[in-house]
């Protein structure tokens, strides 16, 4: 069965810290992992990720994937309240019909202090 | 925003009942995935439509159905409804252009249902 596991469940912060988010995975048929942002209702894309080693960048947001160790992490730099959120980690695997899903984590609730 | 709307955004029912959600996909997207979110957990996959057929199911019993129009909005029902049922249902739209290649899935702002 397939599986994506984020690490830690929940975190509290002070404006100005830097947070490290985790993901791993365990899933047959591969294609990409993708990171949301989910604050009321609907989750936000922040990043997909096909290739090991090359990391994305959005302002104080970036994302790595490790396709060998079979894990992602986000970092947030300079963290502001505005950050405070849920951030989920999805796996795209490659069903039998040639169509995608997402496996998705169980989420990071992240708190950030002023 | 991502262009993904979905109706109603809150929905009361009493177990046993059935319901329909709606959603409408971003303009230009072809495929839709429905996905239930229990409170404190991630979204898991109930199903996708791909040009108005289904194209792949998760772990949901035969009383989620669904269906996608030629405009490529889609429906999802649920019947006989349980009091497990209670969850914030996603909509997801993206462009499949059959190359195997990845496209992001931009999602709506979900409905709330409660079953009483």
């Amino acid at each position: 069965e397939d599986k994506v596991v984020q690490s830690p469940l929940s975190l509290v912060v002070h404006e100005g810290d830097t947070v490290t988010l985790n993901c791993s995975y365990e899933v047959t048929n591969f294609r990409s992992l993708l990171w949301y942002k989910q604050e009321k209702k609907a989750p936000t894309f922040l990043f997909m990720l096909t290739s090991s080693g090359i990391e994305k960048k959005s302002g104080r947001l970036s994302s790595i994937l490790d396709k060998k160790e079979l894990f992602s992490i986000l970092n947030i730099t300079a963290t502001q309240t505005g950050d405070s959120a849920i951030y989920l980690c999805a796996v795209e695997v490659v069903m039998e019909t040639s169509g995608s899903r997402l496996t998705f984590g169980e989420g990071t609730q992240l708190t950030v202090n002023p | 925003e991502t262009g993904v709307t979905q109706s109603p955004t809150h929905l009361i029912k009493t177990r046993g009942q059935q319901v329909t959600l709606r959603c409408s996909s971003q303009s230009g997207h072809n495929t839709v995935s429905w996905y239930q979110q229990a409170l404190g957990q991630g979204p898991q996959f109930i199903f996708q439509y791909y040009r108005e057929e289904e194209n792949g199911r998760g772990n949901f019993p035969p009383r989620f159905s669904g269906l996608q129009f030629p405009n490529y909005s889609s429906e999802l029902n649920v019947n006989a409804l349980e009091l497990d049922d209670s969850a914030l249902y996603l909509c997801a739209s993206s462009l499949d252009s059959g190359t195997g290649a990845s496209y992001e899935q931009y999602f709506g702002p979900g409905t709330r249902l409660t079953v009483t």
